[in-house]
């Protein structure tokens, strides 16, 4: 079954602290993959996407993510966390080649930074 | 700015009314939209596509006669909640596909139903 998961419910790191949020996906093939981020009272946006080529991916305000197709896994990094950077943050993955509305998703990181 | 609403962010009804939730595209035409539902602590799950102009398509386990879509314009999908109980209090979020095929979400509507 396809499924996407993130070990970590919730980290706390403090400011300027480097970060990484994991995320594992069970896929037939190699899905498109992406990042999202949801402040309170806003709608999710996306931080990057993979869908092929090189596998470390660069993406919004200092993300980065790289896919390691042997561990099947697309772990999220930021090298200095800021206090805005305090969100959920979601793992997805869609069909490739598909469109990318039809999206699995993880259950979300909250992270919270310490100041 | 935002691309993607949600009227209303919250609404409280009671057990057995119907609720309606908008989801408006902003900034472009959207023949294609989405609908999630998040439980707390849960992922978003995706409840159905709304195609407009033609009826919309339902996930597996999802009552479409409990969840009325509605794709009435190109940029105006509405999901009523009809005959509302407790259980279907939870997280109610739209997606907009965008002309890129890349996917914008609305900023979500809490439903509480007492």
């Amino acid at each position: 079954a396809q499924s996407v998961t993130q070990p970590d419910i919730h980290i706390t790191v403090s400011e300027g602290a480097s970060l990484e949020l994991r995320c594992n996906y069970s896929y037939g093939a190699t899905p498109y993959l992406f990042w999202y981020v949801q402040s309170p009272g806003q709608g999710l946006q996306l931080l990057l996407k993979y869908f092929s080529g090189d596998t470390l991916v660069q993406g919004i305000k200092g993300f980065e993510a790289e896919f390691k197709r042997s561990q099947s896994s697309f772990n999220l990094r930021k090298p200095s966390v800021h206090w805005s950077d305090a969100a959920e943050y979601f793992c997805a993955v869609g069909a490739p080649g598909g469109s990318q509305g039809n999206l699995i998703f993880g259950k979300g990181t909250k992270l919270s930074v310490k100041p | 700015g935002a691309v993607v609403s949600q009227h209303p962010s919250w609404v409280i009804c009671k057990s057995g009314t119907s609720v309606k939730i908008e989801c408006r595209s902003l900034d472009f035409q959207a023949t294609t939209m989405f609908w999630y539902r998040q439980f707390p602590k849960q992922s978003l799950m995706l409840m159905a596509t709304s195609n407009e102009g033609s009826k919309a398509t339902y996930e597996q386990g999802v009552e479409k006669d409990k969840f009325l879509i509605n794709h009435a314009s190109l940029t105006l999908s509405t999901l009523t909640v009809t005959s509302a109980h407790p259980e279907d209090s939870s997280f109610y979020i739209c997606s907009v596909v965008g002309p890129r095929d890349e996917q914008y979400f609305g900023p979500g509507t809490r439903l509480t139903v007492t």
